[in-house]
């Protein structure tokens, strides 16, 4: 693989269920984000992560989740999932928090 | 609070020029981004500026004034391919982006 891959590419969930998005690159970049974007807003941070092991909550972190157990891999967990949570889910990263983000194709969700 | 504003949405003509702005007030500046997005795809990066003045990448420039707080975003000699959202970002104090909602650029033959 080259830069950074996301699955599934889209999903619609019944309201209430749990769901992990997966999110990894090869670059060895040291920060990776989620984003949701919404038609007619800006992209919004959901959870960075500034290196492998920390995480930090961005500006709309409630109900979701991540983890940041290796410098590849920043899955995003929706614990009970809900309608308003329908969006595109893009995640990104960067060799630090100084330079461009790189992004992925993006998660298409749809909660019923 | 913090805030980025960008037109919605352009209209302009294959081989043309066309600006878009940006203007911003946000909880510290630490440089400002532009990015591309076609419909159904992912951002992707087109140019930083942290200082005032012009940045030049061929078709593309950038320019900042950080003290009016403003950027545009110049496209010159337009192509059909150029169609898409621009988005502005600013990075904050705490260096996360913030993001304009983005200007759709349609380029007409």
């Amino acid at each position: 693989i080259a830069g950074i891959t996301q699955a599934p590419t889209s999903q619609i969930l019944a309201a209430g269920r749990r769901m992990t998005l997966r999110c990894t690159q090869d670059m060895r970049h040291n920060a990776m984000y989620w984003y949701r974007q919404d038609l007619g807003l800006g992209l919004r941070l959901i959870h960075y992560s500034n290196t492998a092991g920390t995480t930090g909550k961005g500006e709309v972190p409630d109900g979701y989740s991540v983890s940041r157990a290796n410098t590849d891999d920043f899955p995003l967990t929706l614990a009970s999932a809900v309608p308003s949570q329908t969006s595109v889910y893009f995640c990104a990263s960067s060799d630090s928090a100084y330079n461009e983000q790189f992004f992925g194709p993006g998660t298409r969700l749809t909660v019923l | 609070g913090q805030n980025i504003d960008q037109p919605t949405e352009m209209t302009a003509t294959e081989g043309a020029i066309v600006q878009i702005n940006c203007t911003y007030q946000t909880s510290g500046f630490n440089g400002l981004f532009w990015y591309q997005q076609h419909a159904g795809e992912a951002p992707t990066f087109l140019s930083y500026n942290v200082l005032d003045g012009l940045e030049e990448k061929g078709r593309f420039s950038s320019f900042l004034s950080r003290s009016k707080g403003y950027s545009y975003l110049l496209l010159k000699e337009l192509q059909m391919k150029d169609s898409a959202s621009y988005l502005c970002a600013v990075r904050d104090s705490n260096y996360q982006l913030i993001w304009g909602a983005g200007t759709k650029l349609i380029i007409k033959p």
